[in-house]
């Protein structure tokens, strides 16, 4: 039973567009979301975080929104470079710090 | 800078071996996680740790136990291997539990069991 989804296993996008990477979760007890990058050979590394309290969190070219009535959250990253080219994972976490993670995003950006 | 270190990039073993895997971290970090990462499933939580000699199940600890006799470090054993325990191991770490703190990986393991 998978509680946080990333229906998408791979994304293209050309070099200087958006890339939108999308995740849905299913328990409403989550109140905590993150997105972890992984390159290959590496472990996740911590991206951006967004609390249930907020709607939007900025940090540079990464922006993630939160939509709370749909469980649905994305992040998207403007200009897009090919240095981002990597695993994208959603993880969400509830009020007792277990996290979930989603399948992860293969996002390729091209020159 | 966190570091989180696990023993081994690769591993082959046979099946019915008992397989170590080792994590260390050097930050003083209270938690520690041992996930396994397979393709379309993610990464999923095996077993984790608050404390020193505490430990909890995560989501699929079926044939796999832990050990944390230190605070800087954190075991995952295989009692007997499997196939289906081929996988990429990830261990984690993250300072406070009540802070929802990010956790920080170590560049996992991946193990091949024939």
């Amino acid at each position: 039973d998978q509680q946080v989804k990333q229906n998408s296993p791979s994304l293209s996008v050309q070099e200087g567009r958006i890339s939108i990477l999308n995740c849905d979760y299913t328990n409403s007890m989550f109140d905590y979301f993150l997105w972890y990058k992984k390159y290959p050979a590496e472990g996740p590394t911590f991206l951006i975080s967004i609390s249930s309290i907020k709607d939007k969190n900025e940090d540079g070219r990464f922006t993630v929104f939160l939509n709370k009535s749909a469980k649905h959250l994305s992040l998207h990253i403007v200009p897009s470079q090919p240095g981002d080219s990597a695993v994208y994972f959603c993880a969400a976490s509830s009020y007792n710090n277990d996290m979930r993670f989603g399948a992860g995003t293969r996002l390729t950006v091209k020159p | 800078d966190v570091k989180v270190t696990q023993s081994s990039r690769y591993l082959v073993k046979r099946t019915g071996e008992k397989v170590f895997l080792e994590c260390v971290q050097d930050m003083d970090h209270e938690n520690m996680f041992w996930y396994r990462q397979d393709p379309g499933l993610g990464l999923r939580l095996i077993y984790f740790s608050y404390d020193v000699k505490m430990k909890e199940k995560g989501d699929i600890p079926e044939g796999y136990s832990v050990s944390r006799e230190k605070k800087e470090r954190f075991s995952l054993i295989l009692e007997s291997a499997s196939t289906n325990q081929t996988s990429m191991y990830l261990c984690a770490s993250s300072a406070d539990r009540r802070l929802k703190e990010t956790q920080y990986f170590g560049p996992g393991t991946r193990l091949l069991v024939l």
